[in-house]
Order: structure tokens, then C-alpha cells, then sequence
């Protein structure tokens, strides 16, 4: 079964807290990308990779970060710093040149 | 430069009429348009593409429609029906620098039985 995957669906944490979010593949994609989803505001790119070990800053990557230690996998820490981080978080993935296959996304839900 | 701008913002349509949601951009460095479905709680899905290079492109009930010189691109959905209600989202890219997609701000549509 072929696809992205993100966990989990629902994450709720505490003002204050860095939490993590999860991004793994099994399409053998080069690129992978986290995007933020607002209501009314369309997705917004916070971070993408294009190789492992390998990643640039988005359009909003202040108070985020991330890792690229495997093809698979691209975490995505949302930190403390992040001033607004309620939102739906989606991550994607294509080949280098190709069409962005987007997961279920994971809605955080910060208090 | 970089905006796509997509209208309208929501669309309410009766069963069997067409729904047209239009985007624009300005950075003619743009060569590739795809626009995304998304239901609620859902990932968007890839629809349709299209390059410069083309005016319009069919698949099933799906149009995408490109004017290279107004800078502008539209989806068109033939015979629309209740399960097109989604969110649509255009964008624009370059496939051949650093893959990174400008999003449109989406279009609800709701499709009236």
C-alpha cells in the first residue's frame, strides 16, 4: 500500500510546548514539503526537501523546524516560538520534477 | 509576484450545471498549473495539470482552461454533481527549478441536488 502517511489525525498540546509532527512515505519521492492550512488562506509551504539531509525554508517557517535524515520520513517540529500554531498541517511529496501527492494531514490544536 | 489569485471564493451550483472557478497569477517564470480537490478533514488530491504550452486540457468532466497572455487559467467542471462539493485550490509552480507551488486561496464549491 502506497502512500503517505501522517500521524496522528488530532494533536492537542499546551501553549508552550514543541510538538511533532509526523511525515512518512513509501513512494520512493525525492522532494517533501510541510504546508500550513488556515481557513480562507489556501496552503502556505513552511518547509520543503528536495534531498535527504537537505531542506529550505518556505514562505512561514519562523517558529518551526525540521529534519531530513531519511528518504522517508520528514518530521516537523512546531516550537514554542510558533505565535499561532492551531492549524491543519499538511505534508506532501513528489519526484524531482513531478506532481505533489499530499497526506491526510494533521490538525493541531494548541490551548 | 509571487500570488496566485483565485475567485470566486465560494460557488453554489445546481446538479447538472457548470461550475467555473478562474485563477491569475503575475510571474510569467510559472510553468505549471495543477489544481487540487480537497474534502473536509481531508489531504487536497492532484485533478488536473496543465503546462504553457497547451490551451486546454479535458479529462472526463474536468477542464482546465490557460490563456498564456491575460495570465490566467480556470477549471471548468461539466454536469456538475452533489460529490464535486469540495474545496478547490489552484497553483502554480516551475517543474523545472525548485518544485516549490504558489496556492490559491480556494474556491468552496457546493453542488445543490
Amino acid at each position: 500500500d502506497g502512500g503517505i502517511t501522517q500521524s496522528p489525525k488530532y494533536l492537542f498540546r499546551k501553549e508552550g510546548q514543541n510538538v511533532t509532527l509526523s511525515c512518512e512515505q513509501n513512494l520512493n519521492h525525492d522532494a517533501m514539503y510541510w504546508y500550513r492550512q488556515d481557513p480562507g488562506q489556501g496552503l502556505r509551504l513552511i518547509y520543503y526537501s528536495q534531498i535527504v539531509n537537505d531542506f529550505q525554508k518556505g514562505d512561514i517557517a519562523e517558529g518551526y523546524s525540521v529534519s531530513r535524515e531519511k528518504k522517508e520520513s520528514f518530521p516537523l517540529t512546531v516550537t514554542s516560538a510558533q505565535k499561532n500554531p492551531t492549524a491543519f498541517y499538511l505534508c506532501a511529496s513528489s519526484i524531482l520534477l513531478g506532481e505533489q501527492y499530499f497526506g491526510p494531514g494533521t490538525r493541531l490544536t494548541v490551548t | 509576484q509571487q500570488q496566485v489569485k483565485q475567485s470566486p471564493q465560494s460557488l453554489i451550483v445546481q446538479k447538472g450545471g457548470i461550475s467555473i472557478i478562474n485563477c491569475a497569477y503575475e510571474n510569467t517564470a510559472f510553468d505549471y498549473f495543477p489544481w487540487y480537490q480537497q474534502f473536509p478533514g481531508k489531504g487536497p488530491a492532484l485533478l488536473i495539470a496543465i503546462r504553457p504550452d497547451v490551451s486546454e486540457k479535458k479529462e472526463g468532466r474536468f477542464t482546465i482552461s490557460f490563456n498564456k497572455s491575460a495570465k490566467q487559467f480556470s477549471l471548468h467542471i461539466m454536469d456538475s454533481q452533489p460529490g464535486d462539493s469540495a474545496t478547490y485550490f489552484c497553483a502554480a509552480g516551475y517543474q523545472g527549478g525548485s518544485e516549490k507551488l504558489v496556492f490559491g486561496k480556494g474556491t468552496k464549491l457546493t453542488v445543490n441536488p
